[in-house]
This record gives C-alpha cells, structure tokens and sequence, in this order.
C-alpha cells in the first residue's frame, strides 16, 4: 500500500531564509506526485505536481520540488520565504490512472518577520 | 468559471442522527472525489465518482456512502453518526477528460460536528 511521510510536522522559519520540507514516498508501481497547500480555515490548494518530464518541478510563487525515484522523495523548496507562504504543507501520491490520493500528515511552515 | 461548492459549511449534529453533505463541481468536471480531515488521521480517502458511478472506494464503513447525479453534482451521508465522525469533509473535483492524473481542485469543506 502507498504512504507518505512528511518527517516534521512543524518548520519555523524566519522571512528571507530557504525552506525545505522533507516528503517521502513508499509505492511499488509508476507514481504522480503533487503539493498542496491550505490555509487557515480554507480547503487545500495544488501547489505544484510532478507527472511524467523533467523531475524538477515549479509554481509560479517560488516553490520548486524535485522527484527523485531512488530515493523515493519529493522535497518542497522555497529559496526565500514570506510572511504569506505561512500554511500547512501536505505532500501526496497517487498511482498513475488512479484518481485517489495518499496524503502525508502535513508540515506546518510558520514564517516569522 | 466558479470553484468547488459545498455546502453546508457548517453543521452540528448528535450521535445517532444522519447527515447529508452536498458538492458541486468546477463546470465541466467529471470526477469528484470525497475526502475526510481530522486532527488525528489527517487526510483520508472516501469515495471517487466519475459519471455517476463509484470508482474508488477507501476504508471507511458502509455508514459512509454517496452518489453522483448525471449533472456531476455529488452528495456524501453519513448515518448513524459518531462523536469519531467529527471532521471536515472535503470534495475535490478533477477534470478529467482522460486518464486520471489525480489532480485535484477542493472546495471549501462542510465542518461537521457530532456531540
């Protein structure tokens, strides 16, 4: 069965500094991988996916998550954070031509000034 | 074009009782998917329903159901519920026009609580 796991559940970062947080996934067969994230009181957001191409993978506010089959990760970087990037984090996979994802437990990104 | 609705947002109900969640789908999508959000489980599968039909299913009880009507619009019951039932449910709609890619567009969430 798939899992994911989202080794912190918190990470407190101060604004301007790099982030990282950690994903890692277990399947045995081909996967998609996405991002999402929600914010306070709010239902979650595609932040970013990998389906096939090129591993390294963009959103148009500054994320990037790179795929890496061997080690079996999708870690999520922002090289600079905002006050306004503070949300929680959720990490997922879903096997390809399937419909259902796997969720990690999430990471909390607090970003402070 | 208009995101996931759902509704209600907000419910208070009492063990025992049954409660029925409604989801509209982004216009044009086909899929729509259900999703349970608890503090302790995180986020779990329900069900997945493309063109009125049930797809994928996860590991919930048989209290858990939903349907799909022909204008995609989707609604989720619960009977018979629990205090563990507390949670908020999500649907997310897909537009799938082919393989499914798992991508997902969720809607707000119905925060049902049971006392």
């Amino acid at each position: 069965a798939q899992s994911v796991t989202q080794l912190d559940s918190q990470v407190p970062v101060f604004e301007e500094a790099p982030v990282e947080l950690r994903c890692n996934y277990s399947s045995s067969v081909s996967v998609y991988l996405f991002w999402y994230v929600q914010y306070p009181n709010q239902g979650l957001q595609l932040l970013l996916k990998y389906l096939s191409g090129s591993t390294l993978v963009k959103s148009i506010n500054g994320f990037e998550a790179e795929f890496n089959k061997s080690q079996t990760s999708f870690h999520l970087r922002k090289p600079s954070v905002h006050i306004s990037d503070t949300a929680e984090y959720f990490c997922a996979v879903s096997d390809v031509g399937f419909q259902k994802l796997v969720f990690g437990t999430g990471t909390r990104l607090l970003v402070s000034p | 074009k208009a995101g996931v609705t759902q509704t209600p947002r907000y419910l208070i109900k009492t063990r025992g009782q049954q409660v029925t969640l409604s989801c509209s789908p982004i216009s044009g999508h086909r899929s729509v998917s259900w999703y349970q959000q608890t503090p302790g489980q995180g986020l779990q599968f329900l069900f997945e329903y493309f063109s009125e039909t049930q797809r994928n299913k996860g590991n919930f009880p048989g209290r858990f159901s939903g349907r799909q009507f022909s204008n995609s619009r989707s609604e989720m019951n619960v009977s018979t519920l629990e205090l563990g039932d507390s949670a908020l449910y999500l649907c997310a709609s897909s537009p799938t026009t082919g393989a499914p890619t798992g991508e997902l567009f969720f809607g707000e969430g119905s925060r049902l609580t049971v006392l």
